[in-house]
């Protein structure tokens, strides 16, 4: 049985901070990872996402992937109240068409 | 651009009654699609995929089934609805590695 594991929080950050996500997998074989933001009530949108071990940035978001703890995360730089919002993360094993999510991680983010 | 509808976008059902929910995307040819349900306090569920027309995969067994007429079209049915049906239904597609939602459909059964 594929699992991913996130805090179910909530999280709370005040605005300007940096939020931190976190998420676990239990597929090693495990290629393609995701995270997606869910704001209350409507679909998840992607937001990142990454296949090689280290860090990749885009704007104010980091995904940082290591394989070996099998281990994933999202960094928020400069949290603002918009991202506030459940952050799912999405793991995908090679050759497969399935994404395992995890529960996700509520955010709030304090003005 | 791609683009992703589902219809209806709220649905209230008695129990035992049919369902029908439709998704259809625009702007690509030949894309994987799925439905997942996502029940409060759960994660989001595969309930099928399809590669292509009449190609279904269920993840899941239950008292749903999904089809694909055409090659943008995916239909998640049932024949009598169950409590336990209720959740948010969405629709994705993906054509690579990465899967794209639709605006979903939330289901009330009662």
């Amino acid at each position: 049985q594929k699992e991913v594991e996130q805090n179910s929080g909530p999280l709370s950050v005040p605005e300007g901070a940096i939020a931190s996500l976190n998420c676990t997998y239990s597929d090693r074989v495990s290629q393609s990872f995701f995270w997606y933001r869910q704001y209350s009530g409507k679909s998840p949108e992607l937001i990142m996402s990454i296949y090689s071990n280290g860090d990749k940035e885009d704007g104010r978001f980091t995904a940082q992937l290591n394989k070996a703890s099998q281990y994933v995360s999202l960094l928020i730089r400069d949290s603002q109240p918009s991202d506030s919002a459940t952050y799912l993360c999405a793991v995908k094993g090679a050759g497969s068409y399935q994404l395992t999510f995890g529960k996700g991680t509520k955010l709030s983010v304090i003005p | 651009s791609q683009t992703i509808h589902q219809w209806p976008a709220t649905l209230v059902q008695p129990v035992g009654s049919p369902l029908s929910l439709e998704c259809t995307v625009e702007g690509t040819s030949n894309p994987n699609l799925y439905w997942y349900r996502q029940a409060a306090g759960r994660g989001l569920q595969l309930l099928f995929y399809s590669v292509g027309i009449g190609q279904i995969s269920s993840e899941v067994p239950q008292n749903l089934s999904a089809s694909r007429p055409q090659d943008r079209q995916f239909i998640l049915s049932s024949k009598k609805l169950l409590l336990s049906d209720s959740g948010f239904y969405l629709c994705a597609w993906s054509q690579g590695e990465t899967q794209y939602f639709g605006p979903g459909t939330r289901l009330l059964v009662l």
